[in-house]
């Protein structure tokens, strides 16, 4: 399987805990991206990733959350003391910088997160 | 503020028949939109996608147009078929001072139910 890979699939956790995620991108491609997804809504961009560097992130990722991509490959989202609006489906994408296709995202299969 | 809004949440059409889903947007700076299907517990996977450049494209039964002026897009599925019932997401992407695209904003999506 050579897609978008994410680990875990669900997490359960209790409020102030902290939890980490992993997104393992399709192998050649150089864009990493996270989402997060609420009930009734479409996915929301949280940051992204060019090879190594972090080049955006959106206000929704507040201090408490941080993204890493240590050798321009796999992805970790960490988020420190969670909270219950924390709970959501979290979504990483990747895609290609140029040649054919390179605007479109190839996602994984989330990983959800409830905070109790 | 909903930059792409899907007005209808959800659609039911007889299996055999045409699928029309429809998506608005308001940011004018949006060039490119893709059209993403969800099933349950899985992530976005990507169907058609548009630039700007264009009104139309086709990929077997998944045809989208834009209509720029209206800053209006569908998406026509003929014939329409059981496995297709699925929430039908529009996305889109503006053109950074980069040149390329990256983070997509997304509607809140349309549940398809396609009856047999």
């Amino acid at each position: 399987d050579t897609g978008v890979s994410q680990d875990p699939r669900h997490k359960i956790t209790k409020r102030g805990q902290n939890v980490t995620f992993r997104c393992d991108p399709i192998s050649e491609h150089n864009r990493l991206y996270w989402y997060r997804q609420t009930l009734g809504q479409g996915p929301e961009f949280l940051t992204y990733f060019q090879n190594e560097a972090q080049l955006e992130k959106s206000r929704l990722l507040s201090d408490r959350f941080s993204a890493e991509r240590p050798k321009g490959s796999f992805s970790t989202l960490e988020i420190q003391r969670t909270e219950q609006g924390d709970s959501a489906m979290y979504l990483c994408a990747s895609s290609r910088t140029q040649g054919a296709a390179y605007n479109e995202q190839f996602f994984g299969p989330g990983t959800r997160l409830t905070v109790l | 503020d909903q930059q792409v809004k899907q007005n209808s949440p959800s659609l039911s059409v007889q299996e055999g028949r045409i699928s029309i889903l429809n998506c608005d947007y308001t940011n004018s700076m949006f060039d490119y939109f893709l059209w993403y299907k969800k099933y349950p517990a899985e992530g976005p996977t990507f169907l058609i996608s548009i630039s700007s450049i264009k009104d139309k494209n086709e990929d077997g039964r998944f045809t989208v147009f834009l209509n720029k002026s209206a800053k209006h897009l569908s998406l026509h599925i003929v014939p329409s078929q059981p496995g297709d019932s699925a929430v039908y997401f529009c996305a889109a992407s503006d053109n950074n001072s980069g040149g390329s695209n990256y983070k997509l904003t997304f509607g809140k999506g349309t549940l398809l139910t396609v009856n047999p």
